[in-house]
């Protein structure tokens, strides 16, 4: 039963370094999502994914890029990590464009 | 491009009390509305949602919401909250493909 999984759970980077964030969902779904959350600013679409091999761009993509190269997996990278990327970061998924989205339990990032 | 305004930053309320928590959004097509649920160190969860049909919304932990198509409103409503209830709000509207949050509420329920 474990829906969206996140890795890892808790990261600490220091400037200019690079990684990737993984997601993985086992629910088959089309549709998948990274946000950022910052305080008092709610969640922030950061790219998107509307099937295997697809990825778009959302609200806030700079800095990040992303790859869907397996249905269930949608991974977020961050090239060269900047402080004002210190966010928590949510993955999710859905079946469908207007269904409800299932999220991970978010991966704290901190760059120093 | 469709913008999803929360009224309050934070409701404190006493437990067994009524609260109402207020959503506006706006949109040049139709849109379909969800609230969702944030616990401490946890992803959201699914509250409610509203695609179509009845006005009125009832969804888990005994919270409902109606849709005022007029008033571009949907708030969040509950007749007794439990201290359990204490997380953060988030109304959202989708159009297309994507999926536009409000900044969120803290409901703080304290006995």
């Amino acid at each position: 039963n474990a829906g969206v999984t996140q890795t890892p759970k808790f990261r600490v980077l220091k400037t200019g370094q690079s990684m990737t964030l993984l997601c993985a969902q086992d629910m088959n779904h089309e549709y998948m999502y990274w946000y950022r959350q910052d305080p008092g600013m709610g969640l922030r679409l950061i790219h998107y994914s509307v099937g295997e091999g697809t990825t778009a761009k959302g609200e806030v993509p700079d800095g990040y890029n992303v790859s869907r190269l397996k249905k269930q997996n949608f991974l977020l990278g961050l090239e060269s990590a900047a402080p004002s990327q210190t966010s928590v970061y949510f993955c999710a998924s859905s079946s469908g464009l207007n269904q409800p989205q299932h999220f991970g339990d978010g991966t704290r990032l901190s760059i120093l | 491009a469709q913008s999803v305004t929360q009224l309050d930053s934070q409701v404190p309320v006493f437990e067994e009390a009524p609260v109402e928590l207020r959503c506006n959004y706006s949109s040049s097509v139709s849109v379909y509305l969800f609230w969702y649920v944030q616990y401490p160190n946890q992803g959201l969860q699914l509250l409610l949602k509203y695609l179509s049909g009845s006005t009125l919304v009832k969804g888990i932990n005994g919270f409902e919401a109606e849709f005022n198509k007029s008033q571009t409103s949907f708030h969040l409503r509950k007749p007794s909250v439990h201290i359990s209830d204490t997380a953060e709000y988030f109304c959202a509207a989708q159009t297309y493909s994507t999926l536009t949050f409000g900044k969120g509420t803290m409901l703080l329920v304290s006995p």
